[in-house]
């Protein structure tokens, strides 16, 4: 069965460069959720898009943007890193906004800031 | 808000005893439950899930958990554990449904982690 697919698994990037988180759902899944999870940290829910809207938002910091394509992948844009910024980046998807219809994780993105 | 308390930081555990891993939630609304493990660098695999129904859940790998409403708790367990079993299990809450003005359910509040490590 199809999974949610990030890319790329692994990126390392300097202080105060940019970084692109790809997420491509499960066919037919309209919502996106994105978390963070920092080192030894639990997951934190930075932000959800349904039908290509923002639907929800977290704790996700000003510097952070992201968007939901019409091909429903959507993408996190870092800019301005910092070593905070260092964690492993989860996106999720499901067949609209309730729990209850196929929510599914990905592997996961681990941004290395240095 | 939701919030979600893992009890357990760290729970050691012999190989083939029975693991209970605590977990309590707070929510205004009616909730969904859920576990999730984590194997070191990995992603994580949900376990199981309580929607509605019956209150005994079983998942994966030999794991259940009991949705107790009144102590607002959904605690894990398995009778025999392996060594394969050792990895940081994560309880987490999201609101149940979905409203008509629109707010997003499907946010996943994490509780903290508890580490299960089994020995041989």
């Amino acid at each position: 069965a199809a999974g949610v697919i990030q890319s790329p698994r692994h990126l390392i990037k300097e202080k105060r460069e940019t970084a692109t988180l790809k997420c491509y759902p499960i066919p037919r899944h309209d919502t996106v959720y994105w978390y963070q999870q920092g080192p030894g940290q639990d997951p934190q829910f930075l932000i959800s898009f349904y039908e290509k809207m923002q639907s929800d938002k977290g704790s996700i910091p000003d510097r952070f943007s992201a968007q939901q394509f019409s091909d429903y992948h959507s993408e996190l844009n870092m800019s301005s890193l910092e070593l905070g910024d260092s964690a492993l980046y989860f996106c999720a998807s499901s067949l609209g906004q309730s729990m209850a219809y196929g929510y599914t994780f990905g592997s996961g993105t681990r941004l290395t800031v240095v | 808000a939701q919030s979600v308390t893992q009890l357990d930081s760290q729970v050691p555990v012999f190989e083939e005893a029975p693991v209970e891993l605590r977990c309590n939630y707070s929510s205004s609304v009616s909730v969904y439950l859920f576990w999730y493990v984590q194997y070191p660098n990995q992603g994580l695999q949900l376990l199981l899930k309580y929607l509605s129904g019956s209150t005994l859940v079983k998942g994966i790998n030999g794991f259940e958990a009991e949705f107790n409403k009144s102590q607002t708790s959904f605690h894990l367990r398995k009778p025999s554990v392996h060594i394969s079993d050792t990895a940081e299990y994560f309880c987490a809450v999201s609101d149940a449904g979905f409203n008509a003005g629109g707010t997003s359910y499907g946010k996943l509040t994490f509780g903290q982690g508890t580490i299960l490590t089994v020995h041989p």
